[in-house]
Formats: structure tokens, C-alpha cells, sequence
């Protein structure tokens, strides 16, 4: 089952605008990591974020963790048509010290010219 | 810096017949490796999960199977290929030595069963 789970599924804004997609989990995690996938390829990695962190930023992007509510929140501001494309968040498989982690199933950002 | 390489990019095969994809990564030594599974408007599958030469993990029961001969070479295979084995299947590799790692993506192999 899905650890993580994203939404909306599907986002379309006009170019300029900000978009923001949201991700909740079932447990307790110590990071949770945001990735991007254009048609056809494979996934970019975004942010990681760890538990212990409220925020962080990267450019255009900031990412939010509510660890009390088991939400993250991803945040494009002043999207361009280039941000087209999935945007998947993850978080850890297993409680064990790997480096597995299982992928929600995606928003869809398409950017409106 | 870091690559990864996964090829090939397509591929169409036939029920029954093998399958072989290949992974290799360069640019770093003793990375964990992934082999994931992407069916259409969906998340990943973990499939394979690989922290040395010759450890595998299985993480789902399947028709396929994997192998690392090579520190860095990573091999998805199938002896006989059933429809549901179509699907985007991606590979990924993380640094060794525990969590908190990103993975790095190659750009996938669109397998059609036919």
C-alpha cells in the first residue's frame, strides 16, 4: 500500500501562478523527499526534508513538513511551462536503516501558457 | 559526477519470450541499487533493492528477477514474459550507508508485452 498520498491528482494553472500540491502519510517518519518526473523519463530528486526541519527552500520551490498532521506541502512559485510534469512525493519504506522508500501516486502540474 | 545509464529506452517483446535490461552506474562506488516498476499514472513499484555484489532483495513476488554481478551493474531479467510484465520499469541508485538518501534516476525502458 501507498505510504504517501498526493493531491490533487491533476493541477493545471496559468503560467505565472503558484502551485502547490500536498502529500499525507499513515506513519511516523525522520524525512519525507519530493521528486519530479517529465513525460517519459525518469525522476528527478527535488528536497529532502527531515523531521526535524518546519521548511525548507530550493529556488523557486519550498517544501513544508507538518509532522503532527503527517502532511508535506510542495510549493512552485511563479511556475513556468518547463514545470510540466508529475510530481511524486516519498518516504521511508521501512523503519530499518536502508534507503528504501515507497512513492505516492503523483500529481499531475500541467501550466497553462 | 555521478551517471547512470539504463538501456534499452524501448522495447517490445513477445508472451514467453526473456527479457534482459541493464542498469550501470558511474561516477561512484558501492551505491545502493533499484529497480522500479511505473505502470501508466502511477507510482513506483519497488521491485529489487541491491546493497552489494550478489545481495538482492526482492520486495514483491513476480516473474522476474535480478542480479548484480558488478558493483555498479545491475540486470532485470525474466525467463518467460507474461502480459502483465508490460509497464515503464525505471532503475536508481542511492549512496551506501543508510537512510536519508536521494535516489538518482536513469530514463526508464517502456516494455510492451504483446
Amino acid at each position: 500500500s501507498q505510504q504517501g498520498e498526493e493531491d490533487p491528482q491533476a493541477l493545471s494553472i496559468q503560467e505565472g501562478e503558484n502551485a502547490t500540491m500536498n502529500c499525507s502519510y499513515k506513519t511516523s517518519i525522520n524525512n519525507l523527499q519530493w521528486y519530479r518526473q517529465n513525460s517519459g523519463r525518469g525522476l528527478v530528486h527535488l528536497i529532502l526534508i527531515r523531521s526535524n526541519e518546519r521548511e525548507k527552500h530550493s529556488g523557486r520551490l519550498r517544501v513544508t513538513l507538518d509532522t503532527s498532521k503527517k502532511s508535506s506541502s510542495l510549493l512552485i512559485t511563479a511556475s513556468r511551462a518547463a514545470d510540466t510534469a508529475s510530481y511524486f512525493c516519498a518516504t521511508p519504506l521501512t523503519a530499518n536503516r536502508d534507503d528504501k522508500i515507497i512513492f505516492g501516486k503523483g500529481t499531475r502540474l500541467h501550466i497553462l501558457p | 559526477s555521478q551517471t547512470i545509464h539504463q538501456w534499452p529506452a524501448t522495447l517490445v517483446q513477445p508472451v514467453g519470450s526473456p527479457l534482459s535490461l541493464e542498469c550501470t552506474v558511474e561516477g561512484t562506488s558501492n551505491p545502493n541499487l533499484y529497480w522500479y516498476r511505473q505502470a501508466a499514472g502511477r507510482g513506483l513499484q519497488l521491485l529489487f533493492y541491491s546493497v552489494g555484489i550478489g545481495q538482492i532483495s526482492s520486495e514483491v513476488p513476480q516473474n522476474l528477477s535480478a542480479s548484480r554481478p558488478q558493483d555498479r551493474q545491475f540486470i532485470l531479467s525474466s525467463k518467460k514474459l507474461l502480459l502483465s510484465d508490460s509497464g515503464f520499469y525505471l532503475c536508481a541508485w542511492s549512496p551506501g550507508g543508510g537512510q536519508n538518501q536521494p535516489q538518482h534516476f536513469g530514463d526508464g525502458t517502456r516494455l510492451s508485452i504483446l
